[in-house]
C-alpha cells in the first residue's frame, strides 16, 4: 500500500501570509495526487486534483505542485477563511489519504 | 440542491451490524466510482471501500475486508455499505462521496454530510 505523509503537522500563520504545505507519498503516484480542505464540522472540499488543477470555484490564490513522490500545496496570500486542515490525497493505487495539516491562525 | 445524504448511522453495540444509504439529489451516481471515507472525531480521513460505476467492482482497506460490503443501486442513485462484526475500533464519521469525473477512480469531487457510528456496549 502507498503511504502518505504532510509536514508540517500544524502551522500558525496570519492573514496575508505565504503558506506551502509538503506531501510525500511512499513510492511514486506520478501525478495522481489531490487536495483537500477540511472546516470543522464540515465535509472535505476538493482544492486541487491531479497535483495542480484547481477545482472549480477554488480561489487562484491555491496551487499545487510536484511530481513522483513529493508535492506541494502553496497558498499564496492567506484569508480568514483559509484557516482550516488539508489532506493531500493519491489516487495512483487504492486511494490514501495523508495524515493532514492544521493551518491555525497566528 | 446539490447533494448526497447518508443515514442509517447511530448507536450498536460490538459484534453487531449496521447499513448506511447515501441518496444523491440533484446530481446522479449513475457512472462515477462511488467511495465510503471515513474520520475518528479529530482525526485524519481514512479511505474505507469503492465500487465501480456498475457495481462489478468493489475494493477494501484491510481493516475492514470480510466485514463491510458496498454496493449501489443505481436505479435508486442510492449507495450502501453494510457493516458487520462491528468493533470499537469503527467508531467514526462515514462520508459518501463521488468521483469528480465519469469512469475514474481519482479525486473525490462530491460529499456528503457525514453520519457518525458509535460502536460502544
Amino acid at each position: 500500500d502507498i503511504q502518505m505523509t504532510q509536514s508540517p503537522s500544524s502551522l500558525s500563520a496570519s492573514v496575508g501570509d505565504r503558506v506551502t504545505i509538503s506531501c510525500r507519498a511512499s513510492q511514486s503516484i506520478t501525478k495522481y495526487l489531490n487536495w483537500y480542505q477540511q472546516r470543522p464540522g464540515k465535509a472535505p472540499k476538493l482544492l486541487i486534483y491531479t497535483t495542480s488543477i484547481l477545482q472549480s470555484g477554488v480561489p487562484s490564490r491555491f496551487s499545487g505542485s510536484g511530481s513522483g513522490t513529493d508535492f506541494t500545496l502553496t497558498i499564496s496570500s492567506l484569508q480568514p477563511e483559509d484557516f482550516a486542515t488539508y489532506y493531500c490525497q493519491q489516487s495512483a493505487s487504492v486511494s490514501t489519504f495523508g495524515p493532514g495539516t492544521r493551518l491555525e491562525i497566528k | 440542491e446539490v447533494q448526497l445524504v447518508e443515514s442509517g448511522g447511530g448507536l450498536v453495540q460490538p459484534g453487531g451490524s449496521l447499513r448506511l444509504s447515501c441518496t444523491a439529489s440533484g446530481l446522479t451516481l449513475r457512472g462515477y466510482w462511488m467511495q465510503w471515507v471515513r474520520q475518528v472525531p479529530g482525526r485524519g480521513l481514512v479511505w474505507v471501500s469503492r465500487i465501480n460505476s456498475d457495481g462489478s467492482t468493489t475494493t477494501y482497506a484491510d481493516s475492514v475486508k470480510g466485514r463491510f460490503t458496498i454496493s449501489r443501486d443505481n436505479a435508486k442513485n442510492t449507495l450502501y455499505l453494510q457493516m458487520n462484526s462491528l468493533r470499537a475500533e469503527d467508531t467514526a464519521v462515514y462520508y459518501c462521496a463521488r468521483g469528480l469525473f465519469t469512469n475514474s477512480t481519482g479525486c473525490i469531487g462530491y460529499w456528503g454530510q457525514g453520519m457518525l457510528v458509535t460502536v460502544s456496549s
